[in-house]
């Protein structure tokens, strides 16, 4: 079935680096783009970054913007996200979830919890 | 930069009842505009994409509508099932936005 499964959550200190990976399967990785979504405790859904299905055009949230990379591994059905200095507020579920169409998002992964704290 | 804003932050109705749940754009937005609900401990679930069309297995009780700035979800009857947290979004020149959410709890 169509399934999307973060991993590499976990506490990091601030100004540490982190990378979370979402392997995808049940669907033709290569020809969707590919989000990251993120949910502070008790809080709404902040959406992070897109890559195009080819890794060619990456976007980014401007509170992420210079700190965090988004990329893909079409050869291996995986999706990154490096997280580079992290900082507290930047502590929430991080989801990944396929592009639908050009607007949406219609396959969601059940998550990995990043608590930045030292 | 577009600010979605929804209302009300809280729906208290009973099952069977008709929901409406409203989301305005601080600008006048394009067609990409999508519903999701979300429950406790879930990730969100896609519900309406380009602000009227049904996602895939949704069942016909949701329906999206509006453009311009103001877009709206309505539930027509609600089941048991619905009472969660629903969010609107939208994608603007590969930026997106999602509204703060309306949690819909049972009256």
């Amino acid at each position: 079935q169509v399934q999307l499964v973060e991993s590499g959550g976990g506490v990091v200190q601030p100004g540490k680096s982190l990378r979370l990976s979402c392997v995808a399967s049940g669907f033709t990785f290569s020809t969707y783009g590919m989000q990251w979504v993120r949910q502070a405790p008790g809080k709404g859904l902040e959406w992070v970054a897109v890559i195009w299905y080819d890794g060619s055009n990456k976007h980014y949230a401007d509170s992420v913007n210079g700190r965090f990379t988004i990329s893909r591994d079409n050869s291996k059905n995986t999706l990154y996200l490096q997280v580079n200095t992290p900082r507290a507020e930047d502590t929430a579920v991080y989801y990944c979830a396929r592009l639908w169409g050009l607007g949406a998002f219609d396959i969601w992964g059940q998550g990995t919890m990043v608590t930045v704290s030292s | 930069e577009i600010v979605l804003t929804q209302s009300p932050a809280t729906l208290s109705l009973s099952p069977g009842e008709r929901a409406t749940l409203s989301c305005r754009a601080s600008r006048s937005v394009s067609g990409f505009f999508a519903w999701y609900q979300q429950k406790p401990g879930q990730a969100p679930r896609l519900l309406i994409y380009d602000a009227s069309k049904r996602a895939t297995g949704i069942p016909d009780r949701f329906s999206g509508s509006g453009s311009g700035t103001d877009f709206t979800l309505t539930i027509s009857s609600l089941e048991p099932e619905d009472f969660a947290v629903y969010y609107c979004q939208h994608r603007s020149n590969w930026l997106f936005t999602f509204g703060p959410g309306t949690k819909l709890d049972i009256k």
